[in-house]
Parts: structure tokens; C-alpha cells; sequence
């Protein structure tokens, strides 16, 4: 069983639509992180957040906006996307910087298309 | 920039057969080197990590050796089982960097 649970699992929307991915992990980890992960691709880094705080944007269009609310939660907000934004989105957690190995804890991911 | 270059697959073998999946890497200074396996519709799970120069990772009857006179860090298997049917990842981390650097990825195909 993973211990890094994101929500929902598949999502459909359209191109004018607001939605948002969750992610919760009950580790203790201080960093969290989003990947988008296209067929057959390795994941991409969106955004990790580091005790709370942004620490990397990899130059993600502002149509995602991440948001840190606590220790243990992790959103992905979903604005006005393209059909080529259609991919799994995949949440992990690890030890902050400075105690983090490379270990990540990955959740299953949250399957998104958008038409 | 670093980077990891992994074999192409997908890499077909018959069940009990044995495993090998090429993967070597470019880094300044001394990385630390994982494996990880995505099993159809999951997540990444971590199967293997090594942290220095001749460091040997093992899980589940997988191994990987660091090795920085060739920087490579291949994956190695005796006998593997359909389940082992997956998609995996190499990868790199940087001491105090926080962006993990992956391969493309080599799909791995077992039959009975």
C-alpha cells in the first residue's frame, strides 16, 4: 500500500473548466513534490515544496498553481488547460533537503484528460 | 547537465531467464544512484539505491553496483518472473539538490 495518497484517481475536464488534484502523505516528510508523466516518458518536475514553502517552479505555466496548505497536503489547482496537458500526475514526498537521499515516496497518481 | 541514459526496450525474456538493463549516467561530482519500477497503472515504487562508489544495491532479487570508473549503475536480475513486468527507471540525485534526474526508461516484458 502506498502511503502517499492522491485523489482523484482519473479526471475528465474541459478546457474552461477549475479543478484540483490532492495529495496527503502522513511520513512526516517536509518536501513534496508534482510530476507529470506523459505515455510512455519518464516524470517531468513541475513544483517542489520545501517546509511549506515553493523552493522549485520548473517553469510550469500558471494554468497549474500549486498550493502547500499544511505539512501533509499537497493541491494541484487545474485552470483553463489544453488538451495537450492530458497525463498522470504523480505526487511524492521525502525528507527535506539537506536529509533527503533521492528516496521519493511516490503516490498511484491521478490520471487527468482534458478536452 | 547531468544526465542518465538507459538502454532501449522494451526488453523481452522468457521467465527464469536472466536480466541485465544498461544504465549509465553524466554528474558532476558524486551522485547517488537509484532504480526505480512503475508496475502497470501505479506509481513509482524505489526498488534500489546506492549512495557511493562501489556501493551494492539490492531488493527483490534485483542488484545494481556504482560504479564511477565507468559511471554506470547497471540492473541485474538471475531469474526473473512475469511479475517483474514493468517499466524502470534509473536515476540520479545530487548531494543538497532536490531535483531527481531520471532516464527514459526501459520497459521489461516476461512470459510464461
Amino acid at each position: 500500500d502506498t502511503e502517499v495518497t492522491q485523489t482523484p484517481k482519473h479526471l475528465v475536464m474541459g478546457m474552461t473548466n477549475k479543478k484540483s488534484l490532492k495529495c496527503e502523505q502522513h511520513m512526516g516528510h517536509r518536501a513534496m513534490y508534482w510530476y507529470k508523466q506523459k505515455a510512455k516518458k519518464p516524470p517531468e518536475l513541475m513544483f517542489v515544496y520545501s517546509y511549506e514553502k515553493l523552493s522549485i517552479n520548473e517553469s510550469v505555466p500558471s494554468r497549474f498553481s500549486p498550493e502547500c496548505p499544511n505539512s501533509s497536503l499537497l493541491n494541484l489547482h487545474l485552470h483553463a488547460l489544453q488538451p495537450e496537458d492530458s497525463a498522470l500526475y504523480l505526487c511524492a514526498s521525502s525528507q527535506p533537503p539537506g536529509l533527503n537521499t533521492g528516496e521519493l515516496f511516490f503516490g498511484e497518481g491521478s490520471r487527468l484528460t482534458v478536452l | 547537465g547531468d544526465s542518465v541514459t538507459q538502454m532501449e526496450g522494451p526488453v523481452t525474456l522468457s521467465e527464469e531467464a536472466f536480466l541485465t538493463i544498461n544504465c549509465t549516467y553524466t554528474a558532476t561530482g558524486y551522485p547517488s544512484l537509484f532504480w526505480y519500477v512503475q508496475y502497470p497503472g501505479e506509481g513509482l515504487q524505489l526498488l534500489l539505491k546506492a549512495t557511493k562508489a562501489d556501493d551494492k544495491g539490492s531488493n527483490k532479487g534485483f542488484e545494481a553496483t556504482y560504479r564511477k570508473e565507468t559511471t554506470s549503475f547497471h540492473l541485474e536480475k538471475g531469474s526473473v518472473q512475469v511479475s517483474d513486468s514493468a517499466v524502470y527507471f534509473c536515476a540520479l540525485i545530487r548531494p543538497g539538490f532536490q531535483k531527481l534526474v531520471f532516464g527514459t526508461g526501459t520497459r521489461l516484458l516476461v512470459s510464461p
